[in-house]
C-alpha cells in the first residue's frame, strides 16, 4: 500500500463546479503539500500545511492530522485549472513522498 | 526573485555523450533537490543537497553525478546514459534545513531524451 493515496485518479468537471480532491497518508509527517503540474511543465507549490485550513484565491486546502487526511477544494472551477494535482507529505530527513496525482479536466 | 531556473529546457543526447543539466536559484535557499519524473508518474527523488553538501542519494546510478558548486547552483552531470533514463528532470529548492522539507520551489524541468 502506498504511503500517500489520492482520490479520484481522474476527474472531469464542468466550468463553475466545486471540485474536491482527497489525500490520505499513513506515515508521520511534518507537513503536507499540494502541488499543481500542467502538461509538460514544471510543478507549482499551491499549499504547504501542517494543521487547519489555508485559502488562496479559489483554492482551499484543509488537513486533519488525527485522521491523516487532507482535501484540496477548487471553487468556481475554470478550464485553466485543468492540470495534475499532486499531494505530497514531508517525512523527516528531507524526504517528500508523493501521491500518484489526480488528473483534473475542466470543460467549458 | 522566487524562481528556480533550469537549463536546458530540452536535451537530446546519445548514450556515449557527456552533458550537464543546470539549476539556479537566488532565494537564499539552503536545500536543493534533483527529481526524475517519467510520463504520468509522480516525481522520484534522486539527490538532496543541504548547505552545499550531499545529504541524500537515493541509490542513483553513478552515470548521474550531482554537483553543488555554491549555494545558488546545482548541476547534474550525465554520462553514458541509457534510453530508459529519458525523463523530465526537475530541480527544486527550499529554505528549510536538512531535517525538514519546507515549501518547495520547482523549476520548469529539463526534458531529456537519450537515443
Amino acid at each position: 500500500k502506498n504511503e500517500v493515496e489520492q482520490s479520484p485518479q481522474n476527474l472531469t468537471a464542468q466550468e463553475g463546479e466545486f471540485i474536491t480532491i482527497n489525500c490520505s497518508y499513513s506515515v508521520g509527517i511534518s507537513a503536507l503539500h499540494w502541488l499543481q503540474q500542467h502538461p509538460g511543465g514544471g510543478i507549482v507549490s499551491l499549499f504547504m500545511l501542517s494543521s487547519g485550513k489555508k485559502k488562496h484565491g479559489r483554492l482551499i486546502a484543509t488537513i486533519n492530522i488525527q485522521e491523516k487526511h487532507s482535501s484540496l477544494h477548487i471553487t468556481a472551477s475554470h478550464p485553466r485549472d485543468s492540470a495534475v494535482y499532486i499531494c505530497a507529505v514531508s517525512k523527516y530527513g528531507n524526504k517528500l513522498v508523493f501521491g500518484a496525482g489526480t488528473i483534473l479536466r475542466v470543460k467549458s | 526573485d522566487t524562481e528556480v531556473t533550469q537549463t536546458p529546457k530540452h536535451l537530446v543526447m546519445g548514450m556515449t555523450n557527456k552533458k550537464s543539466l543546470k539549476c539556479e536559484q537566488h532565494m537564499g535557499h539552503r536545500a536543493m533537490y534533483w527529481y526524475k519524473q517519467k510520463a504520468k508518474k509522480p516525481p522520484e527523488l534522486m539527490f538532496v543537497y543541504s548547505y552545499e553538501k550531499l545529504s541524500i542519494n537515493e541509490s542513483v546510478p553513478s552515470r548521474f553525478s550531482p554537483e553543488c558548486p555554491n549555494s545558488s547552483l546545482l548541476n547534474l552531470h550525465l554520462h553514458a546514459l541509457q534510453p530508459e533514463d529519458s525523463a523530465l528532470y526537475l530541480c527544486a529548492s527550499s529554505g528549510e534545513d536538512s531535517l525538514n522539507t519546507g515549501e518547495l520551489f520547482f523549476g520548469e524541468g529539463s526534458r531529456l531524451t537519450v537515443l
